[in-house]
């Protein structure tokens, strides 16, 4: 069964350090999703992508995140400049187009110390 | 905007009995998740409800949905320890997926 994936699984960086996290969604899916979970709280909803542009914002996705689509599979959040607050577990999602089920990958646990 | 609200959010409950965690959600949603968390881990997916009166049931669970109430329910029945973890409901509107907060189950043995 097709599945998004996620790496690494865990990820521990020291603060002010930028960090990628990548994604690879199901290879038919047209659109693509961050979304975040910092410890022991709900799962939070950072951007969507669609069409090789952000179709969508929250107010946590701030000038220090980005998304980019580099090649045909991969689906990568960027933070550039970590700060402690940023530790969290992130999920990426991926779906086809119309009222289509979205799967979630098996997340990126980000520590930062 | 989709607003979502899980009650109770801390539900302590002795193995064998019955109870119901409750979704409510404000606008038309196109369908609707519920989700499993074990500690640390990851998002499992229990169930994908799409249209009103949809009733899904896996084991000791089961799923409704009343699209007119816009509300959606997860039914334990005769818990078990093993159905301790957090439980999300997440409507899906416009491609977009937003989380309740989520109901924290602890089933005491």
């Amino acid at each position: 069964e097709p599945e998004v994936t996620q790496t690494p699984s865990h990820q521990v960086t020291q603060m002010g350090q930028e960090v990628i996290l990548r994604c690879v969604p199901i290879s038919n899916h047209l659109y693509f999703y961050w979304y975040r979970q910092i410890l022991g709280q709900k799962v939070e909803f950072l951007v969507s992508f669609y069409n090789n542009e952000i179709s969508e914002k929250s107010e946590i996705f701030d000038d220090q995140f980005s998304v980019e689509r580099p090649d045909g599979s991969n689906f990568t959040l960027k933070i550039r400049s970590t700060k402690l607050e940023d530790s969290a577990m992130y999920f990426c999602a991926s779906k086809t187009e119309g009222n289509t089920e979205a799967f979630f990958g098996q997340g990126t646990r980000l520590t930062v110390v | 905007e989709l607003k979502v609200e899980q009650n109770p959010l801390f539900l302590s409950m002795q193995e064998g009995k019955n109870y119901t965690i409750y979704c409510n959600y404000s606008t038309t949603s196109d369908r609707l998740y519920w989700y499993r968390q074990d500690p640390g881990k990851s998002l499992e997916s229990l169930f994908v409800l799409l249209s009103n009166g949809a009733v899904k049931q896996e084991g000791r669970l089961m799923a409704s949905l009343d699209t007119k109430a816009r509300l959606s329910t997860l039914h334990i029945t005769a818990a078990v320890h093993d159905l301790s973890a957090t439980y999300f409901c997440a409507p899906q509107r416009d491609d977009k997926i937003i989380f309740g907060k989520g109901t924290r189950l602890h089933i005491l043995p």
